[in-house]
């Protein structure tokens, strides 16, 4: 089965800094990459994906680009504020109608004002 | 609105006691899911749904069982709580379309005492 690894598991940037978070995957076949963030005693809540079609992706100051023959993805946050402080989560899919998501353990990212 | 939701959102109970989490869906989803998620953040897959009447067990092993017997509902039953079942758990369902993103609810935390 898949098995999707996540780097770094915390990450502290300063308030405006960019902040990177890496994660692997092993099946050639998944396809379908999206990327959750998780406040504080919240649901984790979808923020950006990305397809197998698509190298990257832009959405204001959040960006994913994905490396298909490396089999690596990775979020891009640039100008960080507070308000980004959560845990983030990638997660990795093959199609197919019966396809499940597999989860990284998680990235704990803290934007110091 | 259509969303997923969950309840209780809080629940204490003593050992050996019988409980059900309730999760139901407003978004006519076939896919539903129940996480385990811990103190560290990691998301567990214990229990999966491809639709009525279908069941599977997910990756973590866990002494809980779940049923499918209408579409929107998928309650996760304890038969005899234990304090090792204090955690987070989260109900997600997905799209229909293969490789579309899960929506999740606020969870339910739960303590055995």
């Amino acid at each position: 089965g898949e098995n999707v690894e996540q780097h770094p598991s915390t990450l502290s940037v300063q308030e405006g800094d960019s902040a990177v978070i890496k994660c692997t995957y092993s099946d050639s076949a998944s396809n379908y990459f999206p990327w959750y963030k998780q406040e504080l005693g919240k649901r984790p809540q979808l923020i950006i994906d990305i397809r197998s079609n698509v190298g990257e992706k832009k959405d204001q100051r959040i960006a994913v680009t994905l490396n298909k023959t490396a089999k690596h993805f990775s979020l891009h946050i640039t100008e960080t504020q507070p308000e980004d402080s959560a845990v983030y989560f990638c997660a990795a899919s093959p199609g197919g109608s019966n396809y499940k998501l597999t989860f990284g353990k998680g990235t704990l990212l803290t934007v110091n004002p | 609105e259509a969303d997923i939701y969950q309840t209780p959102r809080y629940l204490v109970i003593g050992t050996g006691k019988k409980i059900t989490l309730e999760c139901s869906q407003t978004m006519g989803h076939d896919k539903m899911y129940w996480y385990q998620q811990d103190p560290g953040m990691e998301l567990h897959l214990i229990h999966y749904s491809y639709g009525v009447n279908s069941t599977e067990k997910g990756d973590l092993s866990s002494e809980s069982t779940v049923s499918r017997i209408r579409t929107e509902h998928f309650p996760l039953t304890l038969e005899s709580a234990r304090p090792s079942h204090t955690s987070q758990y989260l109900c997600a369902s997905s799209d229909p379309n293969p490789g579309g993103g899960y929506t999740f609810g606020s969870g339910t935390r739960l303590t055995v005492v």
